[in-house]
């Protein structure tokens, strides 16, 4: 699977969109951006994912670029909870027994 | 979706002892995945298991260390034989369903 990068790190005013970008300019015609997130202590939750068209859910929007070489995660109204790693993977859905490579991912920061 | 049980949820080990954690899946699936956490790191996956064949290892691990069984479409069990403080880590077993990935809770093992 194609590599991705994130900052390390970010910082979100509660209230505030919190803005999560990613490159990934390796990516294949065939394999999806993914967003996953992990609470301290917990495992990884699927937040949203997208092949080329921005998609949106009741936890977040994907914007991918039309080159499909980025995309950024947005949380329209950050709150304290959101406060997480953001993990950005590239992934071929569908291909049994394959998955998912975490990178570093982004520690997003909510604050009050 | 799918709903990942683990047991146990932690443990303290003595170093040279083996544990083995225990993953059960709410739903049948063919492919179980199991990752490692090591403290402040990014998930790392260490085998996928099949039902009725033998795991396949990544780069790194190996069977004699990390022996899994995989006896039924919802169950699995990871072993962490001959423990060291450098196996302190959480846990986690993952599976594929319907395009997205669920993670269990994780076991955090730490090994003194």
């Amino acid at each position: 699977d194609a590599k991705t990068t994130q900052p390390p790190s970010m910082d979100c005013a509660e209230g505030r969109a919190a803005n999560l970008p990613c490159n990934h300019s390796t990516i294949s015609g065939n394999e999806y951006v993914y967003w996953y997130r992990q609470i301290h202590s917990q495992g990884p939750q699927y937040i949203i994912h997208g092949l080329k068209n921005n998609e949106t859910n009741e936890m977040a929007s994907l914007i991918i670029t039309e080159d499909r070489k980025s995309s950024t995660l947005i949380l329209p109204h950050a709150t304290l909870r959101d406060t997480a790693v953001y993990y950005c993977i590239v992934f071929r859905a569908n291909q049994a027994g394959t998955a998912l490579i975490f990178g570093k991912g982004t520690t997003l920061s909510v604050s009050s | 979706s799918a709903v990942i049980s683990q047991k146990p949820s932690r443990d303290i080990c003595q170093r040279g002892t083996s544990l083995t954690i225990q993953c059960q899946v709410d739903s049948q699936v063919t492919m179980m995945f199991w990752y490692r956490q090591q403290p402040g790191q990014s998930l790392t996956l260490i085998a996928t298991a099949n039902q009725g064949s033998e795991a396949t290892y990544e780069s790194g691990f190996v069977i004699d260390k990390f022996p899994i069984s995989r006896p039924n479409l919802t169950f699995s069990t990871l072993t962490v034989s001959n423990m060291s403080p450098e196996d302190s880590s959480i846990y986690l077993c993952s599976v594929n369903l319907g395009g997205e990935q669920y993670f269990g809770p994780g076991t955090r093992l730490t090994v003194t």
